[in-house]
């Protein structure tokens, strides 16, 4: 069963311009959204949350929007930098159970 | 640096055998959660303990044990290892019993890969 899904594997965007990952999910109880970032050979880092009770949350380039009757998430980029060529994992958490995982995306920013 | 220390950095082994992984979390942090990740996959929660003891059990397969000793430290004990068993094994800490929120978010290690020939 998956809860968390980010259905596109990889995105390729240029330097400069926006990137939007989405992500989509099931379960309408989870309580929080998390946007996790990995880069080879390092573990995920937390990038940004969103309670389930807002729409918006911004932290400087990035700006996650929830929306919760298509529940579907998506993450804001701008503007994209190489820096911020990693996988992208979204992740979805009820309570104190679980976080569960999407599959995640890697974006990769062209010059 | 993000404070969890995972070893080893990578491990190659043949079915059947029995491996352990290591990890220490951040200093303060009384969770330790384990997460795999294969191939295309997305991370997939295994197991959590708080304060040495077993707090949530996800998708871990009975060769698989896992325990949290009084220096707060935790081991991943796969057995009987199979070649689909081959992925990245990542540790994670957390201060409180809950997975992480947006306040208490997971500090994830740089993870053991796993290969099984």
């Amino acid at each position: 069963d998956q809860q968390v899904k980010q259905n596109s594997p990889s995105l390729s965007v240029q330097e400069g311009r926006i990137s939007i990952l989405n992500c989509d999910y099931t379960n309408s109880m989870f309580d929080y959204f998390l946007w996790y970032k990995k880069y080879p050979a390092e573990g995920p880092t937390f990038l940004i949350s969103i309670s389930s009770i807002k729409d918006k949350n911004e932290d400087g380039r990035f700006t996650v929007f929830l929306n919760k009757s298509a529940k579907h998430l998506s993450l804001h980029i701008v503007p994209s930098q190489p820096g911020d060529s990693a996988v992208y994992f979204c992740a979805g958490i009820q309570g104190a159970q679980k976080l569960v995982f999407g599959q995640g995306t890697r974006l990769t920013i062209n010059p | 640096d993000s404070g969890v220390t995972q070893t080893p950095k990578h491990l190659i082994t043949a079915t059947g055998q029995r491996v352990t992984l290591r990890c220490s979390p951040r200093s303060g942090d009384l969770s330790v959660y384990w997460y795999q990740q294969s191939l295309d996959q997305g991370l997939q929660f295994l197991i959590q303990y708080y304060n040495g003891e077993e707090r949530a059990k996800g998708n871990i397969l009975e060769r698989f044990s896992a325990q949290q000793f009084p220096d707060l430290h935790s081991e991943l004990n796969l057995s009987s290892l199979e070649l689909g068993d081959s992925a990245l094994y990542f540790c994670a800490s957390s201060v409180g019993t809950g997975s992480g929120s947006y306040n208490s978010p997971l500090h994830f290690g740089n993870g053991t890969r796993l290969t099984v020939t």
